[in-house]
């Protein structure tokens, strides 16, 4: 199995609810990864876990809170997000620490705020 | 810091011709590069990647890129293409930072092939 699998695929939401997205693996691998990418632009990352704990977060606002119940999943909760939020969701693992291999990604979350 | 630039925008290719999606890497020290292909609406695929070892890497749907060290290089590469590779292609590379590896894509090439 070589799969990442997030859910739901589509989200709209209004700039006052709470949500969250899911993203599952079962590849053994210890990093995981969330990527947030807009129309025409690359994936740009937004927090890595490694062994369950929070390993980078590149300056990402506080409505976006992400936690890892354990190895194999990974949730992003959003709360008071704004329309410029929009944009499609990706959920990434790798083997982690000490292994340097590639990144497997998921269909992602196309999420739309109004 | 390490990162990856492709310059290509856009890669217009009529169906059967050959195409090359150019992609240069700034490093100071060991590089581990990797070419993703995404079409609408969906994840990242991974094409194929370049760890150590043989600098001629082939990967999935008939795809193939060198690494050059010495131009800093890895240049995605195919003989003859489909209707069915119009996608984005990424270009990437891994960093070791903060106790983890984490994946720094390039701006993306548009790749649209015309019957």
């Amino acid at each position: 199995d070589t799969e990442v699998t997030q859910t739901p695929k589509h989200l709209v939401m209004g700039m006052t609810n709470k949500k969250s997205l899911k993203c599952e693996q079962h590849m053994g691998h210890r990093a995981m990864y969330w990527y947030k990418q807009k129309a025409k632009k690359p994936p740009e990352l937004m927090f890595v876990y490694s062994y369950e704990k929070l390993s980078i977060n590149e300056s990402v606002p506080s409505r976006f809170s992400p936690e890892c119940p354990n190895s194999s999943l990974l949730n992003l909760h959003l709360h008071a997000l704004q329309p410029e939020d929009s944009a499609l969701y990706l959920c990434a693992s790798s083997q982690g620490q000490g292994h340097n291999t590639e990144a497997f990604f998921g269909q992602g979350t196309r999420l739309t705020v109004v | 810091a390490q990162s990856v630039t492709q310059l290509d925008s856009q890669v217009p290719v009529f169906e059967e011709a050959p195409v090359e999606l150019r992609c240069n890497y700034s490093s100071s020290v060991s590089v581990y590069l990797f070419w993703y292909v995404q079409y609408p609406n969906q994840g990242l695929q991974l094409l194929l990647k370049y760890l150590s070892g043989s600098t001629l890497v082939k990967g999935i749907n008939g795809f193939e890129a060198e690494f050059n060290k010495s131009q800093t290089s890895f240049h995605l590469r195919k003989p003859s293409v489909h209707i069915s590779d119009t996608a984005e292609y990424f270009c990437a590379v891994s960093v070791w930072t903060s106790g983890t590896y984490k994946y720094i894509f390039g701006t993306g090439t548009r790749l649209k092939v015309l019957a």
